[in-house]
């Protein structure tokens, strides 16, 4: 079972429209889930950090956490064709030495058609 | 404030050649961590340094790989002899702290590797 998975894309939404990413993740001790944009060839940039459950706002960008359900969404309002990039799930190491450690989703590739 | 830079973004090598990567982590950031990505995955954790201490090097694929934090500071990845598995990109990130649930990590650019 991989440790991160998120919702297979591509996905494609028009400009102004919500674009909705979700992730699951399976270690029950993760404390931190963190959202990185990647436009192609370039780092992957940080863009939304949650550590409790519920909602975390900044800007257009909406990250949900359950851990109960041990998932994570990313909303995107108004989206704008800048926003096209992938998308990577990060979730922090829950015990010991993988404190520190971040897992990796494979990424939701979004396009944000005008 | 500077990021996080690597050197060289891109490398070609022939399989068996030694590569050196360099990862210079944000003034201040005692953490360090190592990625890779190869085609076609997820990116990868290899290992974690505090300081110029290795925390965690359990993601590191095998005793072809070395990675050095001389004086805490800069870091590098050597590969030798390379083989064609290792071709990906490499990302070095870094972070104020460790293992907190607080610390973000900041990644840099990658070094594309590919090895032939």
């Amino acid at each position: 079972q991989k440790e991160v998975e998120q919702n297979s894309g591509p996905l494609s939404v028009p400009e102004g429209a919500i674009a909705s990413l979700n992730c699951t993740y399976s270690d029950r001790g993760s404390q931190s889930f963190f959202w990185y944009r990647q436009y192609s060839g370039k780092s992957p940039e940080l863009i939304m950090s949650i550590y409790s459950n519920g909602d975390q706002e900044d800007g257009r960008f909406t990250a949900q956490l359950n851990k109960a359900s041990q998932y994570v969404s990313l909303l995107i309002r108004d989206s704008q064709p800048s926003d096209s990039a992938t998308y990577l799930c990060a979730v922090k190491g829950g015990r010991g030495s993988t404190l520190g450690r971040l897992y990796f989703g494979r990424g939701t590739q979004l396009t944000v058609w005008p | 404030e500077a990021g996080v830079t690597q050197f060289p973004s891109h490398s070609v090598i022939e399989k068996g050649q030694t590569v050196t990567l360099r990862c210079d982590p944000i003034s201040g950031h005692d953490n360090l961590y190592w990625y890779r990505r190869v085609m076609g995955k997820e990116i990868k954790f290899l290992l974690h340094f505090v300081k110029e201490s290795k925390q965690d090097e359990s993601g590191m694929p095998n005793n072809r790989f070395l990675a050095e934090r001389t004086g805490g500071t800069y870091s590098t990845l050597k590969v030798q002899p390379a083989e064609l598995e290792d071709s990906g990109v490499y990302f070095c990130a870094s972070s104020l702290r460790g293992a907190g649930t607080i610390y973000e990590q900041y990644f840099g650019p990658g070094t594309r590797l590919t090895v032939t």
